[in-house]
Order: structure tokens, then C-alpha cells, then sequence
């Protein structure tokens, strides 16, 4: 598959807990971005990674969220002590370069309890 | 403030009647363009964009959208609708100073036999 990937695609967890939510982007895409997709709040950003460079953590709302992206590829997105508001979709896109076309995976549906 | 505004939540036309979905943005220069779908359950699938150029792009799946500079607007048409087009469509732009997608809240379709 030469598609973004993320696992898992759903995933339940009780309040309080930690998760971790990977994306695998495209080959050779340099830009990955996270977003979340709620109803209350519809598509909004979270982070973006580029190279080597700090990534841009403006959209994350609170310090409970944490994201890394290991050897310029894989990411995982940590959502530290779940909160029932942080149930979502979580959806991981990549781009070949900052401001190109952005891929998105399938998301990670997180159901907090 | 950057905003994009999609004025239709929902939208219900019969299989085979075009199609037109209306997208207005807000930002200080010619921002990038993009018409995303999104299936029930999936990811958001890149139907068309807009960079520069011809003010008409053509997309996957027999959809087009024209950008209209002096009205701010990126509408998505299709000519005769099938009954796989009922999804959620998402209009987005990123600012030529920026990299992240800012969405509409989108338009959801119905189509009807």
C-alpha cells in the first residue's frame, strides 16, 4: 500500500489512561500533520512535523498531548490521562513538502469511557 | 482571522441532477484550494486543488470547482450526480504564508433514487 496508514483504527480506553496512536506516512513525504475530528469542533490541526526542523505544536490543546515522529517517518501522537473530550477521530496526513498536497490516512477512531 | 465557510450543512439532490457546493474563504492573498470527501468511516480522499492557474480545475470522479477570486469562493459541481457521491464534502485552504489545512465545517449529500 502506498497510502497513510494508522493503527489502530479504533480504539477504546477508560478515562484516565494513556494511548498512543501511530501513522505511517507516505514514503519520501518529508511534511506530516495530525488533525482531529469531533462534532463539536469539526477538522482542526494539531501539529506538523517537517524534516528535521521543531515541529509545530500550536494546535495542541493541552499538555496532556504529546506527538514524535522518529527517524523522519513514523509518527505517534501520545494522548497522556484521556479525558472524555478527547474521544475523536484522529487523522494523520503527509505531504511531499510543506504547503503541497496533504495524503490522509484512515484515522483512529478514540472512544474515551 | 483565516476562515472558510461551507453555508450548506446538508444537501439532498436525486441521482442523475447536478450538483453545486459552495465554499467562501477568508484570507488576505490567494490561499491554496482544496475539495476533500469523506465515505462514512474513512479517511478524507483529495478530490480536487487549486494552486495557481486556470481558475476551473478538474478533479477525480467527474468533479470541478472554479475559483472566483473577486468572490472569495471555491465551488465544487458535478454535473450528474450518482448514488457512491453520498458523503461529506470538505472545502479547505491553506495560506500561501502557512502549511495547515483550515476546513469548513462541510456540506453533507444525500442522494436520493
Amino acid at each position: 500500500g502506498a497510502g497513510v496508514s494508522q493503527s489502530p483504527s479504533n480504539k477504546v480506553t477508560e478515562k484516565g489512561k494513556d494511548v498512543e496512536l501511530r501513522c505511517d506516512p507516505i514514503s519520501g513525504h518529508t511534511a506530516l500533520y495530525w488533525y482531529r475530528q469531533s462534532l463539536g469542533q469539526g477538522l482542526e490541526f494539531l501539529i506538523y512535523f517537517q524534516g528535521n526542523s521543531a515541529p509545530d505544536k500550536s494546535g495542541l490543546p493541552s499538555d496532556r498531548f504529546s506527538a514524535e515522529r522518529t527517524g523522519g517517518s513514523v509518527s505517534t501522537l501520545t494522548i497522556q490521562r484521556t479525558q472524555q473530550e478527547d474521544s475523536a477521530v484522529y487523522l494523520c496526513a503527509s505531504s511531499p513538502t510543506e504547503g503541497d498536497t496533504q495524503y490522509f490516512g484512515p484515522g483512529t477512531r478514540l472512544t474515551v469511557l | 482571522a483565516q476562515s472558510v465557510t461551507q453555508p450548506d450543512i446538508h444537501i439532498t439532490v436525486s441521482e442523475g441532477a447536478s450538483l453545486e457546493l459552495r465554499c467562501n474563504y477568508s484570507y488576505g492573498a490567494t490561499p491554496y484550494l482544496f475539495w476533500y470527501v469523506q465515505s462514512p468511516g474513512q479517511g478524507l480522499q483529495l478530490l480536487l486543488k487549486y494552486f495557481s492557474g486556470d481558475t476551473l480545475v478538474q478533479g477525480i470522479k467527474g468533479f470541478e470547482a472554479e475559483f472566483k477570486r473577486s468572490q472569495s469562493s471555491f465551488n465544487l459541481r458535478k454535473p450528474s450526480v450518482h448514488w457512491s457521491d453520498a458523503a461529506e464534502y470538505f472545502c479547505a485552504v491553506v495560506d500561501g504564508r502557512d502549511y495547515k489545512l483550515s476546513f469548513g465545517a462541510g456540506t453533507t449529500v444525500t442522494v436520493r433514487a
